[in-house]
Protein backbone atom coordinates (compact mmCIF):
# COMPACT_ATOMS: atom_id res chain seq x y z
CA UNK A 1 0.00 0.00 0.00
CA UNK A 2 1.30 3.20 -0.99
CA UNK A 3 2.28 6.01 1.22
CA UNK A 4 1.57 9.27 0.65
CA UNK A 5 3.05 12.72 2.46
CA UNK A 6 1.57 16.09 2.07
CA UNK A 7 2.15 19.56 3.14
CA UNK A 8 -0.27 19.62 6.45
CA UNK A 9 -1.08 23.41 5.20
CA UNK A 10 -0.78 26.18 2.52
CA UNK A 11 -1.77 29.82 2.26
CA UNK A 12 -1.87 31.57 -0.92
CA UNK A 13 -4.19 34.69 -2.20
CA UNK A 14 -6.98 35.05 -4.96
CA UNK A 15 -5.89 34.93 -8.56
CA UNK A 16 -2.43 33.25 -7.75
CA UNK A 17 -1.48 29.64 -9.06
CA UNK A 18 -1.23 26.84 -6.28
CA UNK A 19 0.81 24.05 -6.38
CA UNK A 20 0.28 21.34 -3.54
CA UNK A 21 2.92 18.36 -4.11
CA UNK A 22 2.49 14.75 -3.16
CA UNK A 23 5.64 12.13 -2.02
CA UNK A 24 4.82 8.55 -3.07
CA UNK A 25 8.17 7.47 -2.45
CA UNK A 26 7.28 4.10 -2.88
CA UNK A 27 4.38 3.84 -5.63
CA UNK A 28 3.97 1.01 -7.65
CA UNK A 29 3.89 -0.06 -11.57
CA UNK A 30 0.36 -0.08 -11.34
CA UNK A 31 -0.49 2.86 -8.90
CA UNK A 32 -2.86 5.44 -9.63
CA UNK A 33 -2.85 8.87 -8.49
CA UNK A 34 -6.18 10.43 -7.19
CA UNK A 35 -6.87 14.30 -5.92
CA UNK A 36 -9.94 14.88 -3.84
CA UNK A 37 -11.51 18.31 -2.37
CA UNK A 38 -13.18 18.69 0.62
CA UNK A 39 -15.37 21.60 1.85
CA UNK A 40 -16.04 21.45 5.45
CA UNK A 41 -19.38 19.43 6.82
CA UNK A 42 -18.96 17.57 3.21
CA UNK A 43 -17.70 14.34 1.81
CA UNK A 44 -15.27 15.04 -0.34
CA UNK A 45 -15.37 15.34 -4.38
CA UNK A 46 -12.69 14.31 -7.26
CA UNK A 47 -10.94 16.50 -8.81
CA UNK A 48 -7.89 14.77 -11.08
CA UNK A 49 -6.47 11.45 -11.45
CA UNK A 50 -3.61 10.05 -13.35
CA UNK A 51 -0.85 7.89 -13.94
CA UNK A 52 2.06 9.95 -15.76
CA UNK A 53 3.04 13.01 -17.59
CA UNK A 54 0.53 15.98 -17.05
CA UNK A 55 -3.78 15.12 -16.72
CA UNK A 56 -5.90 18.55 -17.19
CA UNK A 57 -9.15 19.10 -16.96
CA UNK A 58 -11.71 22.14 -16.27
CA UNK A 59 -10.48 22.73 -12.50
CA UNK A 60 -6.87 21.61 -12.11
CA UNK A 61 -3.50 20.13 -13.44
CA UNK A 62 -1.59 17.14 -12.22
CA UNK A 63 1.92 16.70 -13.21
CA UNK A 64 3.88 13.79 -12.60
CA UNK A 65 7.45 13.59 -13.47
CA UNK A 66 9.23 10.35 -15.00
CA UNK A 67 9.52 8.62 -11.56
CA UNK A 68 6.48 8.84 -10.48
CA UNK A 69 7.75 9.24 -7.14
CA UNK A 70 5.85 12.35 -6.33
CA UNK A 71 2.84 14.32 -8.19
CA UNK A 72 1.97 17.69 -7.96
CA UNK A 73 -2.18 19.46 -8.04
CA UNK A 74 -2.05 22.92 -9.59
CA UNK A 75 -5.12 25.04 -9.15
CA UNK A 76 -4.93 28.27 -11.90
CA UNK A 77 -5.96 31.67 -10.08
CA UNK A 78 -7.60 30.63 -7.09
CA UNK A 79 -10.78 32.31 -5.30
CA UNK A 80 -11.60 32.17 -1.65
CA UNK A 81 -13.69 29.47 -2.45
CA UNK A 82 -10.80 27.02 -3.29
CA UNK A 83 -10.05 26.93 0.26
CA UNK A 84 -10.58 23.28 1.54
CA UNK A 85 -8.64 20.24 2.13
CA UNK A 86 -7.28 18.52 -0.37
CA UNK A 87 -6.72 15.04 -0.38
CA UNK A 88 -3.63 12.54 -2.27
CA UNK A 89 -4.57 9.09 -3.01
CA UNK A 90 -2.36 6.37 -4.79
CA UNK A 91 -3.64 3.25 -4.94
CA UNK A 92 -3.90 0.35 -8.00
CA UNK A 93 -7.32 1.16 -9.53
CA UNK A 94 -7.78 -2.98 -10.89
CA UNK A 95 -6.29 -4.66 -7.71
CA UNK A 96 -9.74 -5.76 -6.74
CA UNK A 97 -9.01 -5.20 -2.56
CA UNK A 98 -9.12 -1.71 -1.10
CA UNK A 99 -5.60 -0.14 -2.38
CA UNK A 100 -6.06 3.58 -3.13
CA UNK A 101 -8.40 4.54 -0.70
CA UNK A 102 -6.46 5.39 1.50
CA UNK A 103 -7.01 9.12 2.88
CA UNK A 104 -4.28 10.56 5.00
CA UNK A 105 -4.71 13.96 6.53
CA UNK A 106 -4.57 15.97 3.32
CA UNK A 107 -3.61 19.78 2.87
CA UNK A 108 -5.11 22.72 4.29
CA UNK A 109 -5.19 25.39 1.65
CA UNK A 110 -6.48 28.63 2.71
CA UNK A 111 -6.64 31.19 0.25
CA UNK A 112 -6.92 35.03 1.45
CA UNK A 113 -8.39 37.93 -0.58
CA UNK B 1 -31.41 11.80 -9.75
CA UNK B 2 -30.12 12.27 -5.62
CA UNK B 3 -26.90 10.76 -6.08
CA UNK B 4 -25.76 9.52 -2.95
CA UNK B 5 -27.70 9.69 0.51
CA UNK B 6 -27.74 8.94 3.53
CA UNK B 7 -29.93 8.81 6.79
CA UNK B 8 -30.06 10.30 9.43
CA UNK B 9 -28.30 13.25 9.26
CA UNK B 10 -27.63 13.50 12.69
CA UNK B 11 -27.84 11.10 15.61
CA UNK B 12 -27.16 11.18 19.41
CA UNK B 13 -26.55 7.42 21.19
CA UNK B 14 -25.80 6.27 24.25
CA UNK B 15 -23.09 4.01 24.95
CA UNK B 16 -23.84 0.36 24.29
CA UNK B 17 -26.93 1.63 22.16
CA UNK B 18 -27.01 0.27 18.47
CA UNK B 19 -28.11 1.83 15.39
CA UNK B 20 -28.35 1.50 11.29
CA UNK B 21 -26.65 3.83 9.48
CA UNK B 22 -27.86 4.18 5.59
CA UNK B 23 -26.80 4.47 2.45
CA UNK B 24 -28.72 4.85 -1.01
CA UNK B 25 -27.12 4.91 -4.65
CA UNK B 26 -29.45 5.99 -7.82
CA UNK B 27 -25.91 5.92 -10.06
CA UNK B 28 -26.58 2.30 -10.98
CA UNK B 29 -22.92 1.72 -9.02
CA UNK B 30 -20.94 -1.55 -8.44
CA UNK B 31 -19.17 -0.77 -5.27
CA UNK B 32 -20.01 0.91 -2.47
CA UNK B 33 -17.50 2.13 1.06
CA UNK B 34 -17.99 3.61 4.38
CA UNK B 35 -15.87 5.37 5.77
CA UNK B 36 -15.60 7.82 8.94
CA UNK B 37 -14.29 11.05 9.59
CA UNK B 38 -12.56 12.00 13.14
CA UNK B 39 -12.16 16.19 13.71
CA UNK B 40 -8.92 17.24 11.85
CA UNK B 41 -8.07 13.40 10.10
CA UNK B 42 -8.69 12.26 6.90
CA UNK B 43 -10.81 9.49 6.08
CA UNK B 44 -10.93 6.12 7.30
CA UNK B 45 -12.50 3.03 5.24
CA UNK B 46 -14.33 0.91 7.58
CA UNK B 47 -15.64 -1.53 5.17
CA UNK B 48 -16.48 -1.69 1.14
CA UNK B 49 -18.23 -3.65 -1.11
CA UNK B 50 -16.71 -3.94 -4.41
CA UNK B 51 -20.04 -5.51 -5.86
CA UNK B 52 -23.37 -6.60 -4.76
CA UNK B 53 -23.25 -9.81 -2.24
CA UNK B 54 -19.55 -9.05 -1.17
CA UNK B 55 -18.01 -6.95 1.52
CA UNK B 56 -14.73 -6.66 3.08
CA UNK B 57 -12.76 -4.92 5.83
CA UNK B 58 -11.23 -1.68 5.41
CA UNK B 59 -8.54 -0.18 8.24
CA UNK B 60 -10.77 0.10 11.25
CA UNK B 61 -13.67 -2.42 10.68
CA UNK B 62 -13.75 -3.43 14.43
CA UNK B 63 -17.43 -2.97 15.96
CA UNK B 64 -18.92 -2.39 12.49
CA UNK B 65 -21.19 -4.72 11.14
CA UNK B 66 -22.64 -4.13 7.16
CA UNK B 67 -25.12 -5.47 4.87
CA UNK B 68 -24.73 -4.84 1.37
CA UNK B 69 -28.67 -5.59 0.56
CA UNK B 70 -28.98 -4.94 -3.10
CA UNK B 71 -26.75 -2.64 -5.58
CA UNK B 72 -28.65 0.32 -4.91
CA UNK B 73 -28.13 0.46 -0.27
CA UNK B 74 -25.30 -0.48 1.49
CA UNK B 75 -25.68 0.45 5.20
CA UNK B 76 -23.39 0.24 8.56
CA UNK B 77 -24.47 -0.94 11.87
CA UNK B 78 -23.05 0.14 15.31
CA UNK B 79 -24.56 -3.24 17.54
CA UNK B 80 -22.98 -1.88 20.56
CA UNK B 81 -22.02 1.91 20.42
CA UNK B 82 -18.87 3.28 22.33
CA UNK B 83 -17.52 6.88 23.27
CA UNK B 84 -14.99 6.11 20.17
CA UNK B 85 -17.16 5.13 17.50
CA UNK B 86 -18.23 9.39 17.88
CA UNK B 87 -17.31 10.60 14.60
CA UNK B 88 -18.54 11.45 10.80
CA UNK B 89 -19.55 8.67 8.90
CA UNK B 90 -19.19 8.94 4.88
CA UNK B 91 -20.58 6.73 2.38
CA UNK B 92 -19.33 6.41 -1.16
CA UNK B 93 -19.76 4.76 -4.42
CA UNK B 94 -17.47 4.08 -7.69
CA UNK B 95 -18.26 2.12 -10.94
CA UNK B 96 -15.71 0.26 -9.88
CA UNK B 97 -13.17 -0.54 -7.08
CA UNK B 98 -10.87 2.86 -6.82
CA UNK B 99 -12.34 4.76 -9.51
CA UNK B 100 -13.52 8.03 -8.92
CA UNK B 101 -15.83 8.15 -5.93
CA UNK B 102 -18.99 9.79 -4.82
CA UNK B 103 -19.88 10.87 -1.74
CA UNK B 104 -22.70 11.12 0.35
CA UNK B 105 -23.35 14.16 2.92
CA UNK B 106 -22.58 12.31 5.85
CA UNK B 107 -24.02 11.30 9.36
CA UNK B 108 -22.68 12.91 12.26
CA UNK B 109 -22.68 10.32 14.90
CA UNK B 110 -22.02 10.94 18.81
CA UNK B 111 -22.04 8.50 21.54
CA UNK B 112 -22.10 9.78 25.17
Amino acid sequence: LAKTTQPISMDSYEGQEVNITCSHNNIATNDYITWYQQFPSQGPRFIIQGYKTKVTNEVASLFIPADRKSSTLSLPRVSLSDTAVYYCLVGDLSGGGADGLTFGKGTHLIIQP
Amino acid sequence: NAGVTQTPKFQVLKTGQSMTLQCAQDMNHNSMYWYRQDPGMGLRLIYYSASEGTTDKGEVPNGYNVSRLNKREFSLRLESAAPSQTSVYFCATTLALANEQYFGPGTRLTVT
